[in-house]
């Protein structure tokens, strides 16, 4: 079955310090995968998303990604944190028909910044 | 940018009454809208697919009686919670398929809180 693992619920880093979130996901075709950020009490927006390709993936606020097909990872990573990207962060995995397909979600990390 | 209301933002409601949360494309028409559960601190949880037109596909585990999705229109979908329970509450969260925007071109709306007392 599919799935997509988080490994760090928490994870604290200070503002101007290089972030990595981990991602791994569970999928026997190739996989759509894709970052996205919640903001308390907010929907989600879409950082950044991997559908083929060139495996490093730009996204939306300075934040990048890696697709290993040999490690089944997707790990999102920001140079130089900022305090305004304190938020929690969702991996996924899409799952059928690109218009109508399903996202499956990790279990999300939060991502604390520290002045 | 393309923009998805969710209404109302947060309710209270008593147990044993029934609530609807609405999900509105405001300005591009969504043949497909997803519903989303979200506990705190937790995933969400995909609970339905809902399509115009026709019945809504719900999740395993997903009660269709409890949960009543609609989707009448292009641009507004919604989700029914029939006499809600305390463990109804939750967060809720619709996306919806804009067109042209490739695959998994999702937009999420900003959720609804839902409280049952």
């Amino acid at each position: 079955a599919q799935s997509v693992t988080q490994p760090d619920i928490h994870i604290t880093v200070s503002e101007g310090a290089s972030l990595e979130l981990r991602c791994n996901y569970s999928y026997g075709a190739t996989p759509y995968l894709f970052w996205y950020v919640q903001s308390p009490g907010q929907g989600l927006q879409l950082l950044l998303k991997y559908f083929s390709g060139d495996t490093l993936v730009q996204g939306i606020k300075g934040f990048e990604a890696e697709f290993k097909r040999s490690q089944s990872s997707f790990n999102l990573r920001k140079p130089s944190v900022h305090w305004s990207d304190a938020a929690e962060y969702f991996c996924a995995v899409g799952v059928g028909s690109g218009n109508t397909g399903k996202l499956i979600f990790g279990q999300g990390t939060t991502l604390q910044v520290k002045p | 940018g393309a923009v998805v209301s969710q209404h109302p933002s947060w309710v209270i409601c008593k147990s044993g009454t029934s609530v609807k949360i609405e999900c509105r494309s405001l300005d591009f028409q969504a043949t497909t809208m997803f519903w989303y559960r979200q506990f705190p601190k937790q995933s969400l949880m995909l609970m339905a697919t809902s399509n115009e037109g026709s019945k809504a596909t719900y999740e395993q585990g997903v009660e269709k009686d409890k949960f009543l999705i609609n989707h009448a229109s292009l641009t507004l979908s919604t989700l029914t919670v029939t006499s809600a329970h305390p463990e109804d509450s939750s967060f809720y969260i619709c996306s919806a398929s804009r067109p042209g925007q490739g695959a998994y071109g999702y937009t999420f709306g900003s959720g609804t809180r839902l409280t049952v007392v």
